[in-house]
C-alpha cells in the first residue's frame, strides 16, 4: 500500500505568484493535515481537514487556504507568495483517531 | 502559545554508545506525545505515540518514557549504530486542539563509525 504521496517534490515560484500543493493520504485515512517546516525549526501546523471539513487552523495568514476532496486527497493553496514562504511543506494523514499520523516526504517550495 | 523544547540540539556519538534526548512540553491539557525519526530527504517516521503518565514504549534498541505531570519525555537509544543517524522530533497535542501537533526543533543525532 502506498504511503502518503505529495506532489510536486520541488517547486520554484516568483514572489507574488500562487502555488498549489497536493497530497494523497493513505488509503482509508480520512484526515489530512498540512505543516510548514522552515530550516532549523520543527514543522508548524497549518491546517487539518477531516471528512472534507476544516477541523483546525494554525497561525497562518489568509493567503493560505486548503481543501479536501471526496476521495480525501487535499490541496494547499498559497496566494501572493512571499520570500518567507520558502519552506518544506509536509502533509500527514490519519484515520481520525488523533493518535497516529503518517507523513509524506514533503514539497520543497522556493520563492525567488 | 504552546512551546515544545528539545535538547540537545545536536549530538555526535560513537558507534556502540547509548544516548538519550529530552523533550519538554506544556503539561496542561495534555493529550498525546509523539516521537518521530526523520532522515534527510525522507518522510518523518513515527516511532511512538504516548498518552499515559509513566508510560514506557520500546521498539528494538529505541525506547521512550513519558511524564505528563511535569511535562517531559525521554528517548533512549541503546548501542547506537550509524543507521540511527537522523533528526529525532517530538510533538505534543493538547485537549481543545488535539488534532494539532506542536513540534520541537528536533535533536540531530550523528553516529560515528
Amino acid at each position: 500500500d502506498a504511503g502518503v504521496t505529495q506532489s510536486p517534490t520541488h517547486l520554484i515560484k516568483t514572489r507574488g505568484q500562487h502555488v498549489t500543493l497536493r497530497c494523497s493520504p493513505i488509503s482509508g485515512h480520512k484526515s489530512v493535515s498540512w505543516y510548514q517546516q522552515v530550516l532549523g525549526q520543527g514543522p508548524q501546523f497549518i491546517f487539518q481537514y477531516y471528512e472534507k471539513e476544516e477541523r483546525g487552523r494554525g497561525n497562518f495568514p489568509d493567503r493560505f487556504s486548503a481543501r479536501q476532496f471526496p476521495n480525501y486527497s487535499s490541496e494547499l493553496n498559497v496566494n501572493a507568495l512571499l520570500l518567507g514562504d520558502s519552506a518544506l511543506y509536509l502533509c500527514a494523514s490519519s484515520s481520525g483517531s488523533n493518535y497516529g499520523y503518517t507523513f509524506g516526504s514533503g514539497t520543497r517550495l522556493t520563492v525567488v | 502559545i504552546l512551546n515544545v523544547e528539545q535538547s540537545p540540539q545536536s549530538l555526535h556519538v560513537q558507534e556502540g554508545d547509548s544516548t538519550n534526548f529530552t523533550c519538554s512540553f506544556p503539561s496542561s491539557n495534555f493529550y498525546a506525545l509523539h516521537w518521530y525519526r526523520w532522515e534527510t530527504a525522507k518522510s518523518p517516521e513515527a516511532l511512538f505515540v504516548m498518552t499515559l503518565n509513566g508510560d514506557e514504549k520500546k521498539k528494538g534498541r529505541i525506547s521512550a518514557t513519558l511524564n505528563t505531570k511535569e511535562g517531559y519525555s525521554y528517548l533512549y537509544i541503546k548501542g547506537s549504530q550509524p543507521e540511527d543517524s537522523a533528526t529525532y522530533l517530538c510533538a505534543s497535542s493538547h485537549s481543545g486542539s488535539a488534532r494539532q501537533l506542536t513540534f520541537g526543533s528536533g535533536t540531530q543525532l550523528t553516529v560515528l563509525p
